[in-house]
Parts: C-alpha cells; sequence; structure tokens
C-alpha cells in the first residue's frame, strides 16, 4: 500500500531564507508527482509536476526534485516571501487515484 | 478559461439526511475525481469518473456514490450522514490519462450537526 510522508509537518522561517520541504513514498511505482499549495479553508492550486521518468522540475522560485528509486522527493523555496505562507502538499499517482502527504505548514515571518 | 468549479460552498445537513455536492470540471476534461478532507486527516481519495462511469473508488462506505453526466459533471451523494462526514469535500478535473495533472475546485465545505 502506497503511503507517503512529509517531513517537517510545521516550518516557521524568517523572510527571505531558502528553504526546502521533503516527501516520501513507499511505492516507487507511480506515474507521477505533484505538489501543491493549500490557503486555509480553500481548495488546492498545483505547483509543480514531475513525471516518473523526470527528475526534476522549475518554476519561478519553485524547484521540485524527483529520485524514484529512493522514493523521495523535495521542494525547493528560493528566497521565501510572507505570501508563500501555506501547508505544501505532495501526491503521487499509483495508478487511479493519487495519495497525499498530510503537508507541511509553511509560515513566512516578515 | 474557467477552472473547476462547485456548489454549494457551504453546506449544513444534520445526522441522517443525505447531501448532494456537484461539481464541474474544466472545459476538455472527462474525468472528475472526489477527495475528503476532514479535521485533522490527509485529503483521501474518494471516487473517480471518466466518460460518464465510475472507474474506481477509494476506501468509504456504499453511502458514498455519485455519476458524472454527459456534459462531463459530477454528483457526489452521501446518505444517511454521520457527524465524521464534516469535512472539505474537493474535487479535481483532467483529461482523464494518468499522467496527467488534476485541476482542484474550492471545495464545498460539508457540515453535519
Amino acid at each position: 500500500k502506497q503511503e507517503v510522508t512529509q517531513i517537517p509537518a510545521a516550518l516557521s522561517v524568517p523572510e527571505g531564507e531558502n528553504l526546502v520541504l521533503n516527501c516520501s513514498f513507499t511505492d516507487s511505482a507511480i506515474y507521477n508527482l505533484q505538489w501543491f499549495r493549500q490557503d486555509p479553508g480553500k481548495g488546492l492550486t498545483s505547483l509543480l509536476l514531475i513525471q516518473s521518468s523526470q527528475r526534476e522540475q522549475t518554476s519561478g522560485r519553485l524547484n521540485a526534485s524527483l529520485d524514484k528509486s529512493s522514493g523521495r522527493s523535495t521542494l525547493y523555496i528560493a528566497a521565501s516571501q510572507p505570501g508563500d505562507s501555506a501547508t505544501y502538499l505532495c501526491a503521487v499517482r499509483p495508478g487511479n487515484d493519487m495519495r497525499f502527504g498530510a503537508g507541511t505548514r509553511l509560515t513566512v515571518k516578515p | 478559461e474557467a477552472g473547476v468549479t462547485q456548489s454549494p460552498t457551504h453546506l449544513i445537513k444534520t445526522r441522517g439526511q443525505q447531501a448532494t455536492l456537484r461539481c464541474s470540471p474544466i472545459s476538455g476534461h472527462t474525468s472528475v475525481y472526489w477527495y475528503q478532507q476532514a479535521l485533522g486527516l490527509g485529503l483521501q481519495f474518494l471516487l473517480w469518473y471518466d466518460e460518464g462511469e465510475e472507474r474506481n473508488r477509494g476506501n468509504f462506505p456504499p453511502r458514498f456514490s455519485g455519476r458524472q453526466f454527459p456534459n462531463y459533471s459530477s454528483e457526489l451523494n452521501v446518505n444517511a450522514l454521520e457527524l465524521e462526514d464534516s469535512a472539505l469535500y474537493l474535487c479535481a478535473s483532467s483529461h482523464g490519462r494518468q499522467s496527467e495533472t488534476q485541476y482542484f475546485g474550492p471545495g464545498t465545505r460539508l457540515l453535519v450537526l
């Protein structure tokens, strides 16, 4: 059974810092891995999608990597801003559904 | 291009009642997914519809059901509501292929009293 774990559960950093969020999954048989952002009480915003054949994806200040063989992904956020404060979720697609981690709650202090 | 829309935004029901939640996918998307996000729990996969058929369901009892219409919009029905059904219900859509990104709606917050 595919399980997704995110570490840390919560993170608080001062504005301007670079940071890394971690995601691990137990079964490497996945179609893709996706990072989402969720603001309190709201839906999910897709940040980056990495196909199983890819190693990384970049969008602006965000960079996500995927090491399928070790079951790990990282989301790197450069020069963090208060507007980055949200919960970040990673999800893997093993088949016809998606399995989500519990998320990392990020707070960026001005 | 309009995103995924869900209605209603909020829904209050009492135990034992039925709830109906609606989702309209992005134009051109044939797949609709439903997820439950209960307080203190992660996002849990509920149902997947594609081309009008239920393709997969998560580990939820049969009182959670739904359907997809010819225009690819979808309904999620929850019968015999229980207090623990209180959650944010998220709908997502995609082109249906397993490699495709899922795009999420804003959710319907269901409160069961």
